[in-house]
């Protein structure tokens, strides 16, 4: 596709609710990376994919939180047993390279996810 | 771990001044740095990207500066205008993007 595709653009979901997050890179990246950004904060890195190297965690905030990648292609982001805190707009972005390379990031719109 | 400090956190200019945004990170270890804008509502759009080996980068009114050694980079907009009004972020990339906090602008007609 022209960009890198999100869905939905908005969920709202009920505490305690699993949800999915959908997000279609810019097609020949080989790198993916999800981003959140709370209301009135910055944007916080959660995951990275590189190629079929094991993905970076490193910034997930809890177990409650998974994210798979098929290949190169889509990537679906888990949130299991959701609370009021994981309110916010979940930023999919992806790149050409990453390792030893200076490549652009390029971002989705976003789903803003709403915890009730 | 890498820190990121964006000043002014806000600013309001009126149309044609010419205005600079800062941005500074605490660990010179890094691949490239991109400058994006954020819109009410909307995702990110990347505006400039300046590799780690660069000093500078130019797209039509924009420029930005790369000072990897003391850690700043600068975000100059030439002749502002109303649509420029949106959320500046500053990224500093390793492996993921490591963001800091943004400036609001506000270019008043």
């Amino acid at each position: 596709g022209a960009g890198v595709s999100q869905s939905p653009s908005n969920k709202v979901t009920e505490k305690g609710k699993d949800v999915e997050l959908r997000c279609d890179p810019i097609s020949g990246h080989t790198a993916l990376y999800w981003y959140r950004q709370r209301l009135g904060q910055g944007l916080e890195f959660l995951i990275y994919f590189q190629g079929n190297s094991a993905p970076d965690k490193s910034g997930l905030p809890s177990d409650r939180f998974s994210a798979e990648r098929t290949g190169e292609s889509v990537s679906t982001l888990t949130i299991q047993r959701t609370q009021q805190e994981d309110s916010a707009v979940y930023l999919c972005a992806s790149s050409l390279g990453s390792s030893g390379s200076s490549y652009e990031q390029y971002f989705g719109p976003g789903t803003r996810l709403t915890v009730t | 771990k890498q820190e990121v400090t964006q000043i002014p956190a806000a600013l309001s200019v009126p149309e044609g001044e010419n205005l600079v945004l800062n941005c500074s990170f605490t660990d010179s270890a890094i691949y490239n740095l991109q400058w994006f804008r954020q819109d009410p509502g909307k995702g990110l759009t990347s505006l400039l990207l300046i590799q780690s080996s660069q000093r500078e980068q130019t797209s039509g009114r924009l420029n930005a500066s790369l000072d990897k050694s003391s850690g700043r980079s600068t975000l100059y907009i030439a002749a502002s205008q109303p649509g420029d009004s949106a959320t500046y972020l500053c990224a500093v990339r390793r492996r993921a993007l490591t963001f800091g906090s943004g400036t609001r602008l506000q270019v008043q007609p």
